[in-house]
């Protein structure tokens, strides 16, 4: 069955700077996500996209925050100046055009921010 | 503003015990409600979805628009149980994300 992956599974950098975190959707789907969670709390929204823009994004999404597809494959998001308080888990997550519902998840990356 | 609030963050039950994961949402508008459950060092998963009324793995769950719930329920659990379940909103309309509860982790005693 066909699954999000996503690189790396930790990663840990010095505050400010540049993270990117990949992401390779489930290959038909066309809507993308991003969420994370802060150890302890909850699965939070970031961002969403489909057809190469940006469909909605939360508070969370500062312009410390981006998102792009490069490819036909690849999602990713990337932290320019990274701050202590991004150290998180992020997950990524897709779902086709056929099923509103259902978004299938990656595993996730840890994000540690030191 | 959506909301979704699991009150518990563990629950314990002995395996063959019933149990109840309790979701409560806030949304003025016509929700749809979903369980994800993460295994441990699992990915989250869709266990179930409010449209569908199914049952998965023995699990059911009824939206009640008047208590504005969601819980989940299981007759008898099992072992394979144990996890961290998450209540999930979304609005319906268009590509909207999902808003999480907090989670609730439920370990089943042998």
């Amino acid at each position: 069955e066909p699954e999000v992956t996503q690189t790396p599974s930790h990663q840990v950098t010095q505050m400010g700077q540049e993270v990117i975190l990949r992401c390779v959707p489930i290959s038909n789907h066309l809507y993308f996500y991003w969420y994370r969670q802060i150890l302890g709390q909850k699965v939070e929204f970031l961002v969403s996209f489909y057809n190469n823009e940006i469909s909605e994004k939360s508070e969370i999404f500062d312009d410390q925050f981006s998102v792009e597809r490069p490819d036909g494959s690849n999602f990713t998001l990337k932290i320019r100046s990274t701050k202590l308080e991004d150290s998180a888990m992020y997950f990524c997550a897709s779902r086709s055009r056929e099923s509103q519902e259902t978004q299938y998840f990656g595993p996730g990356t840890r994000l540690l921010v030191l | 503003a959506q909301r979704v609030t699991q009150p518990e963050k563990l629950l314990s039950v002995f395996k063959g015990a019933p149990v109840e994961l309790k979701c409560n949402y806030s949304y003025s508008g016509s929700p749809e409600l979903f369980w994800y459950v993460q295994y441990s060092r699992q990915r989250l998963q869709l266990l179930l979805r409010h449209i569908s009324r199914e049952s998965i793995k023995g699990f059911t769950a009824d939206l009640n628009k008047g208590e504005t719930s969601f819980h989940l329920k299981k007759p008898f659990a099992q072992e394979e149980d144990s996890a961290m379940y998450y209540c999930a909103l979304r609005r319906n309309s268009g590509n909207t994300p999902l808003v999480f509860g907090k989670g609730t982790r439920l370990s089943v005693i042998a």
